[in-house]
């Protein structure tokens, strides 16, 4: 069975500061594919990366950064110099690639991580 | 291009009641997901539907249930709703075949108590 863990519950930072929101997963299966997704106050969960098991380059998109590493089964997610907006719900999630359903197959997430930045 | 809709937002039931709550896909996806959010938890998968067919559950009892239209949009029902049922459902479309990227677009939820 897969799992995924985000040990960190509520961080709460000053605007400007930066901050790494922790992902801990597990899975036997060698191909599975890891995401981050923002949950605001509306709701809905906006998609922010995904990455596969094969790939484990570092990814920077604008304040945004990923660190992958399978020796320690983890996916961090760095925001640099943050801002209010970025006050949200973050989940870690897991899914593993199916012959049946691709890549398209269901996801496992972490319990989220509430983010508040303060002005 | 409209995103993934949902209906209702919001509902309350009583015990014992059932509900049907409804997604429309975005434009061009043909595969939906149903996820249920309790309280300060992660989202948890109930089903997915492809060609009007479940393709893949979740640990959910019988009383979820769900269907495609060939429209694609789904529809999810739970009978019997138990207090523990209080939960935001959220829906998901993809798009599976070659253009499979494994991203889920999600809906706003439809937000059930249980009374």
């Amino acid at each position: 069975a897969q799992k995924v863990t985000q040990a960190q519950t509520e961080i709460s930072v000053v605007e400007k500061e930066d901050v790494t929101l922790d992902c801990v997963y597990e899975t036997r299966d060698t191909t599975y594919y890891l995401f981050w997704y923002k949950q605001p106050p509306s709701g809905e969960l906006v998609f922010l990366i995904r990455r596969n098991s094969f790939d484990e380059q570092n990814e920077i998109s604008g304040r945004y950064s990923w660190n992958f590493q399978k020796s320690t089964s983890s996916f961090n997610f760095t925001i640099t110099a943050s801002q209010v907006v970025d006050s949200a719900v973050y989940f870690c999630a897991l899914s593993l690639f199916s012959p049946y359903t691709g890549a398209n197959s269901k996801l496992t997430f972490g319990k989220g991580i509430t983010l508040s930045v303060r002005p | 291009d409209a995103g993934v809709t949902q209906s209702p937002t919001h509902l309350i039931k009583t015990r014992g009641q059932q509900v049907t709550l409804r997604c429309s896909p975005k434009s061009g996806h043909d595969t939906v997901s149903w996820y249920q959010q309790a309280l300060g938890q992660g989202p948890q998968f109930i089903f997915q539907y492809y060609e009007e067919e479940e393709r893949q559950r979740g640990n959910f009892p019988d009383r979820f249930s769900g269907h495609q239209f060939p429209n694609y949009s789904s529809e999810l029902n739970v009978n019997a709703l138990l207090l523990g049922d209080s939960a935001l459902y959220l829906c998901a479309s993809s798009l599976s075949g070659p253009g499979n990227t494994g991203e889920l677009f999600f809906g706003e939820g439809s937000r059930l108590t249980v009374l």
